[in-house]
């Protein structure tokens, strides 16, 4: 049973439009979520972290968490060809265990 | 030098040879984490430390075995390792132990990773 679950894609959007990246978990006791950037050959890279539900911006990214539906989304606005990469969904449900994270959703950029 | 850094970059090794990961981390973390990554799976986390104490070990093969001498370095030492082993292993530090309790604290930050080849 998957514990993140991340549609692999890939999702092709064109410049300028918003991207929408979506996650679900399963856990209901999880408390920290995260959206990991991670262009082909490299490491993830923080986008952003969100912790209570709502709403979280940073510059062209959204976070969005809704814990009663278990999801949680990341929104990139305006977006460029640069955009394109993996981006991971990492999941925390406390404690000792570990961060979960899905098996990425692939974003294509198209100029 | 700044943030996770891993040494080396790539490593292509036989099955017989013993190898060993380095892990450094410039940011005064707490805590620090070995991952692999495959193709097309999640990644796995296969060892965890806090303040150079174990605290995770997920079922990972003897053939690899973690090192934490100090809070800012971390090894994995590989030895018979199988062509199966071959992925991508990061190394992740944070503030503070992943689920610990004290959220904004337990990002990770990953270092840029060690391709491992094994023939």
């Amino acid at each position: 049973q998957k514990e993140v679950e991340q549609n692999s894609g890939p999702l092709s959007v064109p410049e300028g439009a918003i991207a929408s990246l979506n996650c679900t978990y399963s856990d209901r006791v999880s408390q920290s979520f995260f959206w990991y950037r991670q262009y082909s050959g490299k490491s993830p890279e923080l986008i952003m972290s969100i912790y209570s539900n709502g709403d979280k911006e940073d510059g062209r990214f959204t976070a969005q968490l809704n814990k009663a539906s278990q999801y949680v989304s990341l929104l990139i606005r305006d977006s460029q060809p640069s955009d394109s990469a993996t981006y991971l969904c990492a999941v925390n449900s406390g404690g000792y265990q570990k961060v979960t994270f899905g098996t990425g959703t692939k974003l294509q950029v198209i100029p | 030098e700044t943030g996770v850094t891993q040494t080396p970059r790539h490593l292509v090794m036989g099955m017989t040879n013993k190898k060993s990961l380095k892990c450094e981390q410039h940011l005064g973390h707490n805590a620090m984490y070995w991952y692999k990554q495959s193709a097309k799976k999640p990644l796995e986390l296969m060892f965890v430390y806090s303040l150079e104490e174990r605290v995770e070990n997920n079922s990972v093969p003897s053939r690899f075995s973690p090192e934490c001498p100090n809070s800012s370095h971390l090894f994995l030492h590989l030895h018979t390792l199988q062509p199966e082993d071959s992925a991508l292993y990061l190394c992740a530090s944070s503030q503070d132990l992943v689920g610990s309790g004290r959220t904004s604290t337990d990002t990770q930050y990953f270092g840029p990773g060690t391709r491992l080849t094994v023939l």
